[in-house]
Formats: structure tokens, C-alpha cells, sequence
């Protein structure tokens, strides 16, 4: 059974503060991701990574950063949380040009 | 510049009926497409797929049509269920030039599909 996790469900970090997001896939797949999910605004790619260490932006990547050191886990990094940084991220994987396995998500709540 | 667009953002069915749900697209260059079903609080899960070689796709109570001169794609859900009530997106991937899209999607904004007992 394919597996996405995301280190936490909800999260509540204060304005200014460096946020890490980290995901694990067991599948071996080279290809990861990060989105947000807005309301209205459905899912929006922040940064993919297509092999260790390899990264490229997505739609959104402006204050954020990624890290994929080992193929299984991708990180997403929020250098300085700001308000408008409170959403639902969701971490997927993939294999080529297959489907995407997605997390359960990460809400996360800037204060 | 939204790329793959759901114009309904919600839509009210009775169970036992059909549900269509619709996407379009303005870029020529994606290829495959895809719809997901998304529950409150948990990640979204893969549906069904089509490639832009066909126009139909099916997998028991779901059909995807591909309409690519409208630029255009359905989900049809037959019968409906209760349980089918969830957010659906619709996705495309398009293949890069010299290259590959390393599965890159490009999502819409969502339908939720609300159905009645």
C-alpha cells in the first residue's frame, strides 16, 4: 500500500518564525511535490523535486524553500512565516508521469 | 493565468442520478489528464485518467470524456452515492518540449459535489 506522510496535521508557528514541513514517501519514487490548497483557489505547485537534491519552482515558490537530501523526503521550509502563509500544504509523489500519491496535508496557522 | 478551470464551484445531486462535472483548459500542450477526490481534512486520491490519444475513459461509476477541439473534459458519476460527496479536481500534465514535465499538474479549482439521500 503506497505511502505519503507528512511529520504533522496541524501546525500554529507566530510571524517571523522558520517553519519546516517534511513529508516521507516509501514508494521510491524520484518525483515529489509541495502545493498549497486555498478555498476557491484549488491546488497550487510551490516547488518539485525530480531527483536528490534536484529542484525546480512551481507556480508560487516566493517565500518558501525545499530540501530533498534523501529520495524518500522532501522538505518544505517557510524562511519567515507571514500571515498570508496560512493554508493546507500538501506534500505528493509520483513516479514519471503517473498519478500523484498526495499526504493527509498539514494545516498550518500563522499568527 | 489560470490554466484548467472548474467554472462551478459547487453542485447539488440527488442519489441514484447522474453527476457531471466539467473542466477546461487553454493550454494545447497538456496531454494527460486527470480527476481527484478530495475529503475535508485528509490528502486528495487519484480517480481516473485519460490520455489525450482517447476520448473516453472508464472505470465502473466513473467515465472521463475528453472533448480536446473544445478543450474541454467531464467526470460522469452513475449512479451517484452519499459518499461520493467530496471536492473534485481536475488536473492536466503536459509534456515538455526536449523533455519531460517530471508529472508536473497543473490543478483546477475544485467542484464540490454534494449528494442527496
Amino acid at each position: 500500500d503506497v505511502k505519503v506522510t507528512q511529520s504533522s496535521r496541524y501546525l500554529v508557528k507566530r510571524t517571523g518564525e522558520k517553519v519546516f514541513l517534511e513529508c516521507v514517501q516509501d514508494m521510491d519514487h524520484e518525483n515529489m511535490f509541495w502545493y498549497r490548497q486555498d478555498p476557491g483557489l484549488g491546488l497550487r505547485l510551490i516547488y518539485f523535486s525530480y531527483d536528490v537534491k534536484m529542484k525546480e519552482k512551481g507556480d508560487i515558490p516566493e517565500g518558501y524553500s525545499v530540501s530533498r537530501e534523501k529520495k524518500e523526503r522532501f522538505s518544505l521550509i517557510l524562511e519567515s512565516a507571514s500571515t498570508n502563509q496560512t493554508s493546507m500544504y500538501l506534500c505528493a509523489s509520483s513516479l514519471g508521469r503517473s498519478e500523484q500519491y498526495f499526504g493527509p496535508g498539514t494545516r498550518l496557522t500563522v499568527t | 493565468d489560470q490554466q484548467v478551470k472548474q467554472n462551478s464551484p459547487s453542485l447539488s445531486v440527488q442519489e441514484g442520478r447522474i453527476s457531471i462535472l466539467n473542466c477546461d483548459y487553454t493550454n494545447s500542450m497538456f496531454d494527460y489528464f486527470l480527476w481527484y477526490k478530495k475529503y475535508p481534512a485528509e490528502g486528495p486520491t487519484f480517480l481516473i485518467s485519460i490520455s489525450s490519444i482517447k476520448d473516453k475513459n472508464e472505470d465502473g461509476r466513473f467515465t472521463v470524456f475528453l472533448n480536446k477541439s473544445a478543450k474541454h473534459l467531464s467526470l460522469h458519476i452513475v449512479p451517484s452515492q452519499p459518499g461520493d460527496s467530496a471536492v473534485y479536481f481536475c488536473a492536466a500534465s503536459a509534456h515538455r518540449a526536449g523533455g519531460t514535465s517530471y508529472g508536473k499538474l497543473t490543478f483546477g479549482q475544485g467542484t464540490i459535489l454534494t449528494v442527496h439521500p
